[in-house]
């Protein structure tokens, strides 16, 4: 079975600075996926990035860079020039399936301060 | 706009009582997804839809039930076998066989708090 595991429960990141949040995985399967989700406290999951197993280049979507690592199985999020907005928890998450079942990691917290 | 829409925000249970969650979405999505979320933690899969008239348990579907009678709605009932049942209740969707498996991520509601009285 596939597991997420992120290390960081909670850390502060000063606005305008750069964070890189943990996220390692664990597949016997060769095909998958890895997606990064926002979620504020308003409780909604929001899609940031999208990295397979298969890309060679590291996904990156306008201040979000996922630092794909496959043999150490990681994939980090970095959020650049970070934000009063970026405040929120963060979830790694893998898919292996088709029909993309996500398994989720526990989560990181952000608390970006100005 | 498209979207996921789940009803209600808020939702208290009895001891006993068996409640229903919603969630309808009109993005057009084949796959539908309920998921569970305790304080603190990371969301787990109760059950799961590619077709209507279909689903699947998740990893934690016992106490729990669903149905898939049209595409575009997806409900969760909560049934009285389900002894902690407090928690935060989100419901997705998806396409199926995108070009990239990144085409297949998923799209949230807003998600439903439920509360045992």
């Amino acid at each position: 079975a596939q597991k997420i595991t992120q290390t960081q429960p909670g850390m502060f990141v000063q606005e305008k600075e750069a964070v890189t949040l943990d996220c390692t995985y664990d597949t016997s399967d060769q095909s998958y996926g890895l997606f990064w989700y926002k979620q504020p406290s308003s409780g909604e999951m929001i899609f940031l990035i999208y990295q397979g197993s298969y890309d060679e280049q590291n996904a990156t979507e306008g201040r979000y860079s996922l630092n794909f690592q496959k043999a150490r199985k990681s994939a980090n999020l970095v959020i650049s020039a970070s934000q009063l907005g970026d405040s929120a928890m963060y979830f790694c998450a893998m898919s292996i399936a088709a029909g993309n079942k996500l398994t989720f990691g526990g989560g990181t917290r952000v608390l970006v301060k100005p | 706009d498209g979207g996921i829409t789940q009803s209600p925000k808020y939702l208290f249970r009895k001891e006993g009582q068996n409640v229903t969650l919603s969630c309808e979405q009109n993005l057009n999505h084949d796959a539908m997804y309920w998921y569970r979320q305790d304080p603190g933690q990371g969301l787990r899969l109760i059950y799961y839809s590619q077709i209507v008239n279909d689903f699947q348990k998740g990893d934690i579907a016992e106490g729990y039930s669903v149905s898939r009678e049209k595409k575009e709605s997806f409900p969760l009932t909560v049934t009285s076998a389900q002894k902690n049942p407090t928690a935060f209740y989100l419901c997705a969707s998806s396409i199926i066989g995108g070009d990239t498996r990144g085409d297949e991520k998923l799209f949230f509601g807003s998600g439903t708090q439920l509360s045992v009285l």
